[in-house]
């Protein structure tokens, strides 16, 4: 069955960073788009970057653009993003997830992570 | 940007009661809708895709219409495991975004 399994949450400073990870398991993982949403406490969801099955496109929220990378690695199965310049609105738990159909750019998201928290705080 | 309008933000309704969740688009969007629920301390699960079209394993009590600006989720007979938070949710293609809306909070009355 499909499983995505993120880690690499924590707390971190104002203007520090953090790399989170999503472990995939169950599909073709290299046949996929995988997304980064997240939703802050209390509050809505936020889609926050999107990559092509094969890292060909990247695109992302205005809100975390130029501090965060999203990116992957086919080879072992796990998506990645790295984010930079963290600020206290970037407080949120993190969830990665799958695009629905294969070799899509942008879709919907079958399939979600549990999700790992980040808490920016000083 | 495209913005998402749902309403009501919040909705008390009665096991067996038949729901209705709008959600407006502030630009046509064609199809490119979906819904998700979401529990307390769980991740979204996909409802609707694609205005209309039914995720696998997802009861039949659910289903979605419309296009352009304006869309519909439907709960035909509401259940127990059907309290929770509703979002739609659109993608933009240029430029390439994804936006949800704000959610629709369903509980018992």
């Amino acid at each position: 069955q499909v499983q995505l399994v993120e880690s690499g949450g924590g707390v971190v400073q104002p203007g520090g960073s953090l790399r989170l990870s999503c472990a995939a398991s169950g599909f073709t993982f290299s046949s996929y788009g995988m997304h980064w949403v997240r939703q802050a406490p209390g509050k809505g969801l936020e889609w926050v970057a999107f990559i092509r099955y094969d890292g060909s496109n990247k695109y992302y929220a205005d809100s975390v653009k130029g501090r965060f990378t999203i990116s992957r690695d086919n080879s072992k199965n796990t998506l990645y993003l790295q984010m930079n310049s963290l600020r206290a609105e970037d407080t949120a738990v993190y969830y990665c997830a799958k695009d629905n159909l294969d070799y899509g750019d942008l879709l919907y998201f079958d399939y979600w992570g549990q999700g790992t928290l980040v808490t920016v705080s000083s | 940007d495209i913005q998402l309008t749902q309403s009501p933000s919040f909705l008390s309704a009665s096991v067996g009661d038949r729901v209705t969740i709008t959600c407006r688009a502030s630009q046509g969007i064609s199809s490119y809708l979906a819904w998700y629920q979401q529990k307390p301390g769980k991740a979204p699960k996909l409802l609707i895709y694609a205005a209309s079209t039914l995720q696998s394993g997802v009861p039949s009590r659910f289903s979605g219409s419309g296009s352009g600006t304006e869309f519909t989720l439907t709960i035909s007979s509401l259940q127990p495991e059907d309290f929770a938070t509703y979002y739609c949710q659109q993608l933009n293609s240029y430029p390439p975004s994804v936006t949800f809306g704000g959610g629709t909070k369903v509980e018992i009355k």
